[in-house]
Order: structure tokens, then sequence, then C-alpha cells
């Protein structure tokens, strides 16, 4: 069983959608969140971290549940350039990250 | 814009051929790593070190080696280049502070060996 796994893809939606991406991690000493975003043919780049709390970055809703050891990610009104693939990231205490193989995201007009 | 950077961006080598990556980054972050990924696939931790003088193997065999003699300096070396070495090489940092760190990216390097 991978550290981190996530939803398999792709997903294709229109404009305008509403999409949810779901990570689950199995190191129950995890302590760090992030879902990073990734273009066609360029280096990953941090879209949001995630709280215990959960948080929101427009758009963006991302978050944490402890208990289950997963997280998730939902974007709202969905945009052509929302188009990407979307990596779930867990650190340890020790910093070392985990990514998951992602899940691509194809918004279509 | 993260100060990491990676060269060459793209390398055509022979077979056999000894090559060395390079990544350097000006953030003063203690860690680094190197990632290999092809395309359209995920992302695999080949290499990593959490300071000068100290490297680890990552979740993926390669072999590839690693130094880390400076701090900003992190170069991926291939003995004897491979067509199966073919692929997108990723360098990345992040900062000691316990756990909550973003991780920085550079663009990659591309390599095919033919």
């Amino acid at each position: 069983r991978k550290e981190v796994e996530q939803d398999p893809g792709p997903f294709n939606v229109p404009e305008g959608a509403t999409v949810a991406f779901n990570c689950t991690y199995s190191n129950s000493a995890s302590q760090s969140f992030f879902w990073y975003r990734q273009d066609c043919r360029k280096e990953p780049k941090l879209l949001m971290s995630v709280y215990s709390s959960g948080n929101e970055d427009g758009r963006f809703t991302a978050q944490l549940n402890r208990a289950s050891q997963y997280i998730s990610l939902l974007i709202r009104d969905s945009k052509l350039s929302d188009s990407a693939t979307y990596l779930c990231v867990v650190n340890t205490n020790a910093g070392k990250s985990t990514f998951g193989d992602g899940t691509t995201l194809t918004v279509k007009p | 814009e993260a100060d990491i950077y990676q060269t060459p961006r793209y390398l055509v080598i022979g077979t056999g051929k000894k090559i060395t990556l390079e990544c350097s980054q000006t953030m003063g972050h203690d860690k680094m790593y190197w990632y290999q990924q092809d395309p359209g696939m995920e992302l695999h931790l080949i290499h990593y070190s959490y300071g000068v003088n100290s490297t680890e193997k990552g979740d993926l065999s390669s072999e590839s080696t690693v130094s880390r003699i400076r701090t900003e300096h992190f170069p991926l070396t291939l003995e004897s280049a491979r067509p199966s070495h073919t692929s997108q090489y990723l360098c990345a940092s992040s900062e000691s502070r316990g756990a909550n760190t973003e991780a920085f990216f550079g663009q990659g390097t591309r390599l095919t060996v033919v």
C-alpha cells in the first residue's frame, strides 16, 4: 500500500463545475499536509497548505480529517485555467515529504 | 519565484556517458531533494539531504549518486547513462523547521539518453 493515495482520475468537468479530490495517508504520525499543482511539463508548485480546521482560498477549500487520515480539495466554479495535476503531499515531523501520484483535472468549455 | 535553479534544462547524451545534473538554491535551505518523474506519471523521490554531508537514498532505487558539500548545492551524477535513465529530474528544497514547510522546486532537467 502506498503511503499517500489519491483519487485515480482523470477528472473531466465542464467550466463552472464543482470538483473534489480526496487523498488518504497511512502514516498516523504525519504532521503537515499540502496540495500542490503541477501544470503539464512544469514543476510542482504549492497551491495551499491544509490546516486541521480546514481552510479556504477563493474557490479552493482544503480539509483535513486526522481520525480518518484523509485530506480533500474542493474546487468551486472551475475555470479552464484550473486544468492541471493536483498533488497531495504529506510531511512527517522530520520534514520528509511524500507525494501522492496526482489527480489530473481537465476543465472543458 | 523560488530561488532554486537547475542546469541544464534539457540534455541529450549518448549511452555510457557520465553526466552531472546541477541544482543550486539561494534560500539557505538545509533540506534538498531529487525526484524523478516520467511524463504524465508520479514523482519518485530518489535522493534527499538534510544538510551538508548528509545524503540518503529515496523511495525509488536509482543508479545515480549525490553529494552535499555546500548547503546551496546538491548535484546528481550518473556514472554511465543508459536509455532507461531518460526522464525528468526535479530538484527541490525546503526549510528545516519541523514538518510545516513548503518544498520549492526547480524547473527540472529533461534528460534523454540515446
